[in-house]
């Protein structure tokens, strides 16, 4: 069956150090890959889109890399902030299932 | 811009009650969805709307759920009767068009069942 997996537990980093959080799939050949953030009580936000045939994606300090052959994508902020605490969700669409499958999150805390 | 607007923020309710949530989208945006979120998981999709047709309702329980998008505009997501198990967030999200990527979300529905 098809699945999305997201680290589970909670990841604790230093303020100014670099975040990475991890996608895997299985059973999907994605057309993309989706990162949201979500907040407490809020619904998730859209961070940065990454297509089949890009291998990275840069937006300030947020990197995306899709490696389609290890069936995983890696989000990462540099620099990270107190401010940067957050759940952070990948979503994946496949090319011949129109439906956007969600990942259960990766909760970040960055300790000042 | 407004984003996606969603009421009420929380209900309470006990079980066997009907309760209603209402979307209102994006202005603009032809592709409604309305998801269920259980606390620690991701959102699952409960139905798709394109413009006012239902295009993608395979998960949503029909025997107690219903949804509606009149006008291709606001939405209405019932359950009725309610279960305890139907306790979770109800989130809308809207999106330009269907195979347009950035879905955009409202704050959610917190419901309790009790």
């Amino acid at each position: 069956s098809q699945k999305i997996e997201q680290n589970s537990e909670a990841l604790n980093i230093q303020e100014g150090k670099t975040a990475t959080l991890t996608c895997n799939y299985t059973n999907y050949s994605p057309a993309y890959l989706q990162w949201y953030r979500q907040d407490p009580g809020r619904g998730p936000v859209f961070l940065l889109l990454i297509r089949e045939n890009e291998k990275e994606k840069r937006k300030e300090r947020l990197k995306v890399t899709f490696d389609t052959t290890l069936k995983q994508s890696l989000f990462h902020i540099t620099a990270s902030q107190p401010a940067d605490s957050a759940t952070y969700l990948c979503a994946l669409r496949g090319d011949s299932n129109y439906q956007l499958i969600w990942g259960a999150g990766t909760k970040l805390i960055i300790k000042p | 811009e407004a984003g996606v607007v969603q009421s009420p923020r929380y209900k309470i309710i006990e079980k066997k009650q009907p309760v209603a949530f209402w979307c209102n989208p994006i202005s603009g945006h032809n592709t409604l969805y309305w998801y269920l979120q259980n606390l620690g998981q991701g959102p699952e999709l409960l139905i798709r709307y394109e413009n006012e047709e239902a295009v993608d309702d395979s998960q949503l329980p029909k025997d107690r759920f219903s949804a509606e998008r009149l006008k291709g505009v606001d939405s209405t997501l019932k359950i009725q009767p309610a279960e305890l198990g139907d306790s979770a967030v109800y989130l809308c999200a809207s999106s330009l068009g269907y195979g347009v990527d950035t879905q955009y979300f409202g704050p959610g529905t917190r419901l309790t069942v009790l």
